[in-house]
C-alpha cells in the first residue's frame, strides 16, 4: 500500500498566486481530512470529506481557501490568492470509518508564499 | 483554541531513562482517544486508539493509559533510546464524527 500520497512535497509561490495542493487517499478510506501545521496554531483541522462529501469546513480560513474531491482517490485544496501568512507544512490524511477512525497521514505539502 | 491539553510542551530524558506525560481532553461527548508519534520532517503515525475507560495499550517500549471520567491519558516510554525522540500527539475523538481533535504534542528528546 502506497499511503496517503501528496503533491506537491514543496511549494515556492509569490503573494497573489494560485496554489493547488494535492491528495491521493488511501485506497477503501471513505473520510479525507486537510490539515495545517502552524507554530503558533499546531495541526489544525482546514476540512474533511466523507465519502466525497464536504462535512465540516469551519476550518476552512477565509474565501481564498477552497477544497473539493471529485471522486474517492483525489482531493484538493486551492488557495487563491495566496499570501505570506498561507505559509505552513499542509497535511492530507484519510480514515476508513472503522471503530479505530485512525487517520493515516500523507507526507506533506511544505509551502512558502514570498 | 486547543481544547485538549498536553503537558509538558517539552522535555529532555536521558538515555535508558523512563519518562511519561499527559493528555488531558474533556470528558463529556467522549469516543476515542489517540495517540501519534511525529518524527521531525515526517507525517504523524498512529500509535494507539483507546474507548474504554481504563484501557491500556502497549507497543513495544511505549504504553498508554486511559481515564475517560476524568479526562486524561498518560503515555509512559521505557528505557528511552534516541530513536524514541519526537513530537507526541494526543487527539480526542468525541461522538463518532470522524473528526479529531489534536492536542500542541509533548516534544521528547532523548539524550545519548
Amino acid at each position: 500500500d502506497a499511503g496517503v500520497i501528496q503533491s506537491p512535497r514543496h511549494e515556492v509561490t509569490e503573494m497573489g498566486q494560485e496554489v493547488t495542493l494535492r491528495c491521493k487517499p488511501i485506497s477503501g478510506h471513505n473520510s479525507l481530512f486537510w490539515y495545517r501545521q502552524t507554530m503558533m496554531r499546531g495541526l489544525e483541522l482546514l476540512i474533511y470529506f466523507n465519502n466525497n462529501v464536504p462535512i465540516d469546513d469551519s476550518g476552512m480560513p477565509e474565501d481564498r481557501f477552497s477544497a473539493k474531491m471529485p471522486n474517492a482517490s483525489f482531493s484538493t485544496l486551492k488557495i487563491q490568492p495566496s499570501e505570506p501568512r498561507d505559509s505552513a507544512v499542509y497535511f492530507c490524511a484519510s480514515s476508513f470509518q472503522d471503530v479505530t477512525e485512525t487517520q493515516y497521514f500523507g507526507p506533506g505539502t511544505r509551502l512558502l508564499v514570498l | 483554541i486547543l481544547n485538549v491539553e498536553q503537558s509538558p510542551q517539552s522535555l529532555h530524558v536521558q538515555e535508558g531513562d523512563s519518562t511519561n506525560f499527559t493528555c488531558s481532553f474533556p470528558s463529556s461527548n467522549f469516543y476515542a482517544l489517540h495517540w501519534y508519534r511525529w518524527e521531525t520532517a515526517k507525517s504523524p503515525e498512529a500509535l494507539f486508539v483507546m474507548t474504554l475507560n481504563g484501557d491500556e495499550k502497549k507497543k513495544g517500549r511505549i504504553s498508554a493509559t486511559l481515564n475517560t471520567k476524568e479526562g486524561y491519558s498518560y503515555l509512559y516510554i521505557k528505557g528511552s533510546q534516541p530513536e524514541d525522540s519526537a513530537t507526541y500527539l494526543c487527539a480526542w475523538d468525541r461522538s463518532n464524527d470522524y473528526k479529531l481533535s489534536f492536542g500542541a504534542g509533548t516534544t521528547v528528546t532523548v539524550r545519548a
